[in-house]
C-alpha cells in the first residue's frame, strides 16, 4: 500500500525566504504526483501536476520536481510571501492504480 | 466554469440522525471520491466510484453509504452507525486514469450536536 510522508510537518519563516517542502512515497509505480494548497476550512487547490515521465513542473514562483526511482518529490517556493501561508499536500496514486493517497501536509506560515 | 460543488458548506446533525452530503461536478469526469479530513490525520478515503452505478469502499467506509446514479452526482450519507462523524468532508473527481490529476470541491463541515 502506498505510504506518503511529508517533511517538515510545520514551517515558519520570514517573508522573502526560499523554501523546500518534501514528499516521499513508498511505491514508485505511479502515473503522476500532484501538489495541492489548502487554506483553513477550505478545499484543496491544485498547484502542480507532474506526470511520471517528467522531472519537474513550474508555475510562477513554484517549482516541483519528481524522482520516481528514489520515491521523492520536492516543492520549491521562491521568495515566499505572507499569502503563501497555507497547508501544502502532495497526492500520489496508490501503486498501480489512480486512487490518490495523501501525505499529512506541511503547514507553512510566512510572517512579514 | 467547470468544477465541483459541495453542499451544504456547514451541516449539523443530531445524534441518531442520517445526513446526506451533496457533491456535483460538471467536468464530465468518470471517477469521483469522498475523503474525510480530521486534524493531524490527513485525508482518508471513504468511498470512490469509477463509473455510474458502481462504487468501492475506501479505508474508512464503515458508517457511510454512497450512490452513483448519475455521472455528475456522488452523494454521501453519514449514517447513525458512524460513531464519530464530526469532520471536514471533501469530494473530488478525475478523468478515469487521473492523467490530468484531481479536482476538489470546497468541502462540507459536519458537526454532531
Amino acid at each position: 500500500k502506498q505510504e506518503v510522508t511529508q517533511i517538515p510537518a510545520a514551517l515558519s519563516v520570514p517573508e522573502g525566504e526560499n523554501l523546500v517542502l518534501n514528499c516521499s512515497f513508498t511505491d514508485s509505480a505511479i502515473y503522476n504526483l500532484q501538489w495541492f494548497r489548502q487554506d483553513p476550512g477550505k478545499g484543496l487547490t491544485s498547484l502542480l501536476l507532474i506526470q511520471s515521465s517528467q522531472r519537474e513542473q513550474t508555475s510562477g514562483r513554484l517549482n516541483a520536481s519528481l524522482d520516481k526511482s528514489s520515491g521523492r518529490s520536492t516543492l520549491y517556493i521562491a521568495a515566499s510571501q505572507p499569502g503563501d501561508s497555507a497547508t501544502y499536500l502532495c497526492a500520489v496514486p496508490q501503486g498501480g492504480s489512480y486512487i490518490p493517497t495523501f501525505g499529512r501536509g506541511t503547514s507553512l506560515i510566512v510572517h512579514p | 466554469d467547470g468544477g465541483i460543488t459541495q453542499s451544504p458548506k456547514y451541516l449539523f446533525r443530531k445524534e441518531g440522525q442520517n445526513v446526506t452530503l451533496s457533491c456535483e461536478q460538471n467536468l464530465n469526469h468518470d471517477a469521483m471520491y469522498w475523503y474525510r479530513q480530521d486534524p493531524g490525520q490527513g485525508l482518508r478515503l471513504i468511498y470512490y466510484s469509477q463509473i455510474v452505478n458502481d462504487f468501492q469502499k475506501g479505508d474508512i467506509a464503515e458508517g457511510y453509504s454512497v450512490s452513483r446514479e448519475k455521472k455528475e452526482s456522488f452523494p454521501l450519507t453519514v449514517t447513525s452507525a458512524q460513531k464519530n462523524p464530526t469532520a471536514f468532508y471533501l469530494c473530488a473527481s478525475s478523468i478515469g486514469q487521473a492523467i490530468y490529476g484531481y479536482t476538489f470541491g470546497s468541502g462540507t463541515r459536519l458537526t454532531v450536536v
